[in-house]
Formats: structure tokens, C-alpha cells, sequence
């Protein structure tokens, strides 16, 4: 069993959809939980980051871990074209752990 | 800024080949990485670094090798190189190892071995 376990879609949505991308894990000394943003041919860049179980929000992304669950959440709101890319979870504890990543893609 | 900057951008390797990929990285982060991406594999740690002189094994060290003569240099060698490195690699760096410091990606190596 992989210590991070992401779906990888792809999953495809019209614009203005809201997107709910997930991962489950199975290690809970993991402290850190980030989600990081793929575009293609390009390296991953940070989107969010949170440390506690809870929500935190920044414009059209809201990040939520649920540590009792081993759960962690990134919705999109009114989704863009531009946000089609490969999303990567990602947990920290001594070293950072990606899940596989989902591909996203945001059709107009 | 430049950040994170991987040469070369492509290669094609023949079995038993070897190269070296280089990083170089401009922020002047303490924290140096290399990993691979794979299809349904998500990135793996190859071998990592803490400081200038330092490196260390990390999930899939096999067949890797690296050195950090300078503290803005990350250098991965494949000594022989192998079908089953055929891969992209990413270098990242950080400023630190605490999980609240981002690491910074470069653009990635995309290599094939014949």
C-alpha cells in the first residue's frame, strides 16, 4: 500500500465547475500537507500548504485536511481554463511524499 | 529570476551510457533535491542534500549518483545508464528542511535510454 494514495482522472469540467480533487494517506506522522500545481512540460510549483486539520482559503482554492479521516481536499471554485494542469498532493514528515497527481483539465 | 535551472532539457541515452544532469539554483536555499517522475508513480526522492559537501540516499537511490561541490550545484550522474531510467527528473531546492518551506522546482531533464 502506497503511503499517499491520489486518483489520477483524468477528469475533465466545464468552466465555472467547482473541482474536488482528494487524497488519502496512511502515515499519520505526516505534519505538513500541500498541493502543488503541474503545468505541462513545466515543474511543479506550490499552490497551498496547511499544517492542522481544517480549511484555509486563498481566492478559488481551498485546501481541507481531516487528519482523523487521513483525508485531504483542494476545491476549485468557478473553475478556468487556465487552471487545467496535473495537481499533486504532497506530505511532509523528515521528507516530502507526492501522491501520483491528477490531470485536470478545464474545457470552456 | 532564474530559480531552478536543469541542463540539458532532453537527452537520449544508449544502454550502458552514462551523463551527468546539472542544477543550479540562484536563491541561495541550503536544501538541494532530485527526483523522478514516472507515469502513476507521482515524483520520487532520488538523493538529496543539505549543505554544500552533504548528500543522501533517498527512495530510489539505485544506479544514481551525486555530488554537491558547491552550494548552488546539485549534480546527478548515471554511471551506466539503463532502460528503466528512462524518465523525466526534476532538481528542487528549499531553504530549509522544515515542512513550511517550499521547495522549488526547475523545469525537468526528460531522458530516454535505448
Amino acid at each position: 500500500q502506497k503511503e499517499v494514495e491520489q486518483d489520477p482522472g483524468p477528469l475533465s469540467v466545464p468552466e465555472g465547475a467547482i473541482v474536488s480533487l482528494n487524497c488519502t494517506y496512511s502515515n499519520s506522522a505526516f505534519q505538513y500537507f500541500m498541493w502543488y500545481r503541474q503545468y505541462s512540460r513545466k515543474g511543479p510549483e506550490l499552490l497551498m500548504y496547511t499544517y492542522s486539520s481544517g480549511n484555509k482559503e486563498d481566492g478559488r482554492f481551498t485546501a481541507q485536511v481531516d487528519k482523523s479521516s487521513k483525508y485531504i481536499s483542494l476545491f476549485i471554485r468557478d473553475s478556468q481554463p487556465s487552471d487545467s494542469a496535473t495537481y499533486l498532493c504532497a506530505m511532509e514528515y523528515g521528507k516530502l511524499t507526492f501522491g501520483q497527481g491528477t490531470i485536470l483539465t478545464v474545457h470552456p | 529570476n532564474a530559480g531552478v535551472t536543469q541542463t540539458p532539457k532532453f537527452r537520449v541515452l544508449k544502454t550502458g551510457q552514462s551523463m551527468t544532469l546539472l542544477c543550479a539554483q540562484d536563491m541561495n536555499h541550503e536544501y538541494m533535491y532530485w527526483y523522478r517522475q514516472d507515469p502513476g508513480m507521482g515524483l520520487r526522492l532520488i538523493h538529496y542534500s543539505v549543505g554544500e559537501g552533504t548528500t543522501a540516499k533517498g527512495e530510489v537511490p539505485d544506479g544514481y549518483n551525486v555530488s554537491r561541490l558547491k552550494k548552488q550545484n546539485f549534480l546527478l550522474g548515471l554511471e551506466s545508464a539503463a532502460p528503466s531510467q528512462t524518465s523525466v527528473y526534476f532538481c528542487a531546492s528549499s531553504y530549509s528542511g522544515a515542512g513550511n518551506q517550499p521547495q522549488h522546482f526547475g523545469d525537468g531533464t526528460r531522458l530516454s535510454i535505448l
